[in-house]
């Protein structure tokens, strides 16, 4: 887990809140990668940043906006949200070798956020 | 769009017997799965994946997986399971840049 780190691990917030989500990575990857893990629903892919360009926004609303500054860095920022978008946020990285997609993802251990 | 599916949610073995978790898949084209394992207040630790070659594919921890092509399974394998094996266990398909997961099974070791 030291390839990928997450911070805050904990969060607690309000729904007029603002609040970051910051994730590293240290495994010389290309590709970095949003996740929200809720109780009894399969991982769901917020964002997918490829060579710091936004590659990918699965329908995810506007209360949470992505920011890459770096191949290295990943940042989650949070407002308004919902006591629904509590859950394991999840952060994950790949080389992204331009040969389909094929590599494997290294996740972090994740921020364990609720709202309030 | 490329899907697993994981027919159990718990698995209960003692420890010392092999361990099994199934999962399915559906896919169009080649297919690349993968098993992860999720420890409680943990991420997702990364096991093993097919992508092409040997149906037989060894991984972390003494884990393996067998590609079954005509039954489109990707079954997790481990012949002597141990407690600490206990954990959440994802089976997941590559499409294009996403990871497509599992529900997830949790597999309980017995002592």
């Amino acid at each position: 887990e030291t390839g990928v780190t997450q911070t805050p691990r904990h969060l607690v917030m309000g729904m007029t809140n603002k609040k970051s989500l910051k994730c590293e990575q240290h495994l010389g990857h290309n590709a970095m990668y949003w996740y929200k893990q809720s109780a009894k629903k399969p991982l769901e892919l917020m964002f997918v940043y490829s060579l710091e360009e936004r590659v990918e926004n699965n329908s995810v609303p506007s209360r949470f906006s992505p920011e890459c500054p770096n191949s290295s860095h990943l940042f989650l920022h949070l407002h308004t949200l919902q006591p629904e978008d509590s859950a394991l946020y999840l952060c994950a990285s790949s080389q992204d070798r331009g040969t389909g997609w094929q590599e494997t993802q290294y996740f972090g251990p994740g921020t364990r956020l609720l709202v309030l | 769009a490329q899907s697993v599916a994981q027919p159990e949610d718990q698995v209960n073995v003692a420890e010392g017997n092999p361990l099994t978790v199934k999962c399915t898949y559906s896919v169009s084209g080649n297919p690349y799965l993968f098993w992860y394992v999720q420890y409680p207040n943990r991420g997702l630790q990364f096991l093993l994946k097919y992508i092409t070659g040997d149906n037989l594919v060894k991984g972390s921890y003494g884990f393996e997986a067998e590609f079954n092509k005509s039954q489109t399974s990707f079954h997790l394998k481990k012949p002597s399971a141990l407690v600490s094996d206990s954990a959440l266990y994802f089976c997941a398909v590559r499409d294009v840049y996403k990871l497509s997961f599992g529900a997830g099974t949790t597999v309980t070791v017995r002592a």
